[in-house]
């Protein structure tokens, strides 16, 4: 069955940009997560959306960045008036519902390559 | 000093040698994730697990809660397995998916 899609697969843009980036998670998964991997640092987590709760915004670095899921399915993050340092790899996860007593795998897509000139 | 830390961050070995990676956290959790990352960047989720031990195909992992730190075995390596190999833990209080991951195990593997 197909994974989690992600769109673009490259985003080049100019500094002060605003940029869209897409997340299709996996049919029937609830929890859809965000997060971000810059050059040669480890993936830092973003936001985190579970059902209709409201999401776990606590990661987002600015209030630049928003996230919102649509439908319980495809997700979008925009990150407004964009800075160098917004360069990074964003990537988008999904799994099953997935709380404090029920970790699931997360299933991971190929990621957004952002680069802000 | 970070929550999640791995050892070594760099690691050669020639196939067919037996592997070990290290993940010590300093948190509570609730389970511990174990993730690959090839060269072209894809993450794939390996091993999610909360006591003992589990072990697939060549791979092991293996978590003390105790002591809170876990290891991840690849026996008979192949270069195939060249790979950044990320621990990450999810907490056992506030969000429990909301992971903290280490920076990452970089494997070589050589013929």
């Amino acid at each position: 069955g197909a994974g989690v899609s992600q769109s673009p697969s490259n985003k080049v843009t100019e500094k002060g940009k605003d940029v869209e980036l897409r997340c299709d998670p996996i049919s029937g998964h609830t929890a859809l997560y965000w997060y971000r991997q810059s050059l040669g640092q480890g993936l830092e987590f973003l936001i985190y959306f579970q059902g209709n709760s409201a999401p776990d915004k606590s990661g987002l670095p600015s209030d630049r960045f928003s996230a919102e899921r649509t439908g319980g399915s495809v997700s979008t993050l925009t990150i407004q008036r964009t800075q160098q340092e917004d360069s990074a790899v964003y990537l988008c996860a999904s799994s099953l519902f997935s709380g404090r007593y029920s970790n699931q795998p997360q299933h991971f897509g190929d990621g957004t390559r952002l680069s802000i000139l | 000093k970070n929550e999640v830390e791995q050892s070594p961050q760099n690691l050669t070995a020639q196939e067919g040698e037996f592997i070990t990676i290290n993940c010590s956290y300093s948190v509570g959790i609730s389970a511990l994730h174990w993730l690959q990352q090839h060269p072209g960047g894809g993450i794939v989720s390996l091993f999610m697990l909360s006591s003992g031990k589990k072990k697939h195909g060549r791979l092991i992992a293996t978590i003390n809660i105790q002591e809170k730190h876990s290891s991840l075995h690849i026996t008979a390596s192949h270069p195939r397995d060249s790979a950044v190999y990320i621990c990450a833990v999810a907490p056992n209080t506030g969000t429990a998916s909301k992971l903290t991951f280490g920076t990452g195990t970089r494997l070589q593997v050589t013929l």
